[in-house]
């Protein structure tokens, strides 16, 4: 199957910095890419949705500023959380497809671990 | 807005047994996916099976089966001759497919102990 890793696995950072989290797309070309917020036993949320060379729709509720997502290529997609803030610790989830086949499946990353100290 | 329910926060059961989890959904939609993805200890999203609402015939894989029943938008995984390495987090999901949205909305999720 498809793959898409996500890098880092695991970052910590201090308040009032920023921190970028990549989701690739290894063997398929992503042109939608989603972003899944998790927090500890709970389920997925879903933040926003980047189509590559477009601007990301984000969901209601999901700040814009503070989850910047760049989506410059068909492979790879950015989520910037800036100047985070201890509530923003929580687990991230990229999943990607290619709506140039009639494949509805989404393949997702491994996630990332975000601890904000 | 679609919604997705699961009913069962935490289910136990024996090892070789059959398990069945619950999920209902809302939504007006006539074409759309349904999905049971587990996410076991690693958190990697798993899919375990999955739906098109077009079709009546309840999808298998292996020993993963559901229950769909469009009609009273029903749609639970059955797990049958349960494993140690099916513990894990399932989650039921709701899938417009593109060009709607295919955004996929998950359920709260049931945790799933399989007991040695």
């Amino acid at each position: 199957g498809a793959v898409v890793s996500q890098h880092p696995s695991w970052v910590i950072c201090k308040s009032g910095t920023s921190v970028k989290i990549e989701c690739r797309s290894l063997d398929f070309q992503a042109t939608t890419m989603f972003w899944y917020r998790q927090f500890p036993k709970q389920s997925l949320m879903l933040m926003a949705t980047s189509n590559e060379g477009s601007k990301a729709t984000y969901e209601q509720g999901v700040e814009k500023d503070k989850f910047l997502i760049n989506h410059a290529s068909l492979t790879l997609s950015t989520l910037t959380v800036t100047s985070a803030h201890p509530e923003d610790s929580s687990f991230y989830i990229c999943s990607a497809r290619d709506r140039t086949t009639p494949s509805y499946e989404q393949y997702f990353g491994p996630g990332t671990r975000l601890t904000v100290t | 807005a679609q919604t997705v329910t699961q009913s069962q926060p935490e289910m136990s059961v024996q090892e070789a047994e059959t398990v069945t989890l619950s999920c209902t959904y809302d939504t007006s939609e006539n074409n759309y996916y349904l999905f049971w993805y587990k996410q076991p200890p690693s958190r990697q999203m798993i899919l375990v099976i999955r739906q098109e609402a077009y079709k009546q015939q309840n999808a298998t894989e292996n020993r993963f089966s559901v229950n769909f029943q469009k009609a009273a938008k029903s749609f639970s995984l059955k797990i049958s001759d349960s494993q140690l390495g099916d513990t894990a987090m399932y989650f039921c999901a709701f899938m417009k497919p593109f060009p709607r949205d295919d955004k996929i909305i998950f359920g709260k999720g049931t945790r799933l102990h399989i007991l040695p």
